[in-house]
């Protein structure tokens, strides 16, 4: 199995703050490697795919880039509502696999 | 838009088969890959399986021994089964849908997620 790895696990960032988030393949992916946000209770929401494609309707503040075995993604200016966990997951092979999650919360 | 729904029971004992089922409206279970995913209380994800409409599934190694994904496009639903439980299988279950571009694409879609227990 592919083993995704994520940093930090957890920070803290005020609004506005420009985060960045970490996540590395165990192997060369490519470019399959996706972003998802989950707040509290709440089912994951697809962000970024394919390493730096935004989702329809998915805020221009996110982004993501990176190919192979690392990979890294922005919020350019963090707002309230982006409070969550954030986690990577590669799409290069079989078993689907998810970073260990960063969470982000509000200094 | 589609909506994921899943369904089934909150509470399982111990060695006992786990079933879930995911409705799916908006659009049809066809031409689409669906996968189940959990995450135990507080931890991160794991893929389970998927299926394809026309029947193909794909398991984790880690649970394949235990695991059954089937559909019935009548009624635009898929389910999961899980045999032989034990507290270790206690998480909120996701049915999810997969961008439509290729066999291994992201999950675009969710479900609300629903959470099982296994305890006597």
């Amino acid at each position: 199995d592919i083993q995704m790895t994520q940093s930090p696990s957890s920070l803290s960032a005020s609004v506005g703050d420009r985060v960045t988030i970490t996540c590395q393949a165990s192997q060369d992916i490519s470019n399959f490697l996706n972003w998802y946000q989950q707040k509290p209770g709440k089912a994951p929401k697809l962000l970024i795919y394919d390493a730096s494609n935004l989702e329809p309707g998915v805020p221009s503040r996110f982004s993501g880039s990176g190919s192979g075995t690392d990979f890294s993604f922005t919020i350019s200016s963090l707002q309230p509502e982006d409070i969550a966990t954030y986690y990577c997951q590669h799409s290069d092979d079989l078993p689907f696999t998810f970073g260990p999650g960063t969470k982000v919360d509000i200094k | 838009q589609v909506q994921l729904q899943e369904s089934g029971p909150g509470l399982v004992k111990p060695s006992e088969t786990l079933s879930l089922t995911c409705t799916v409206s908006g659009g049809s279970i066809s031409s689409y890959f669906w996968s189940w995913i959990r995450q135990p209380p507080g931890k991160g994800l794991e893929w389970i399986g998927y299926i394809y409409y026309s029947g193909t599934t794909n398991y984790n190694p880690s649970l394949k021994s235990r695991v059954t994904i089937s559909e019935d496009t009548s009624k635009n639903q898929f389910s999961l089964k899980l045999s032989s439980v034990t507290a270790a299988d206690t998480a909120v279950y996701y049915c999810a849908r997969h961008k439509p571009d290729r066999r291994l694409s992201p999950f675009d879609s969710w479900g609300q997620g629903t959470l099982v227990t296994v305890s006597s």
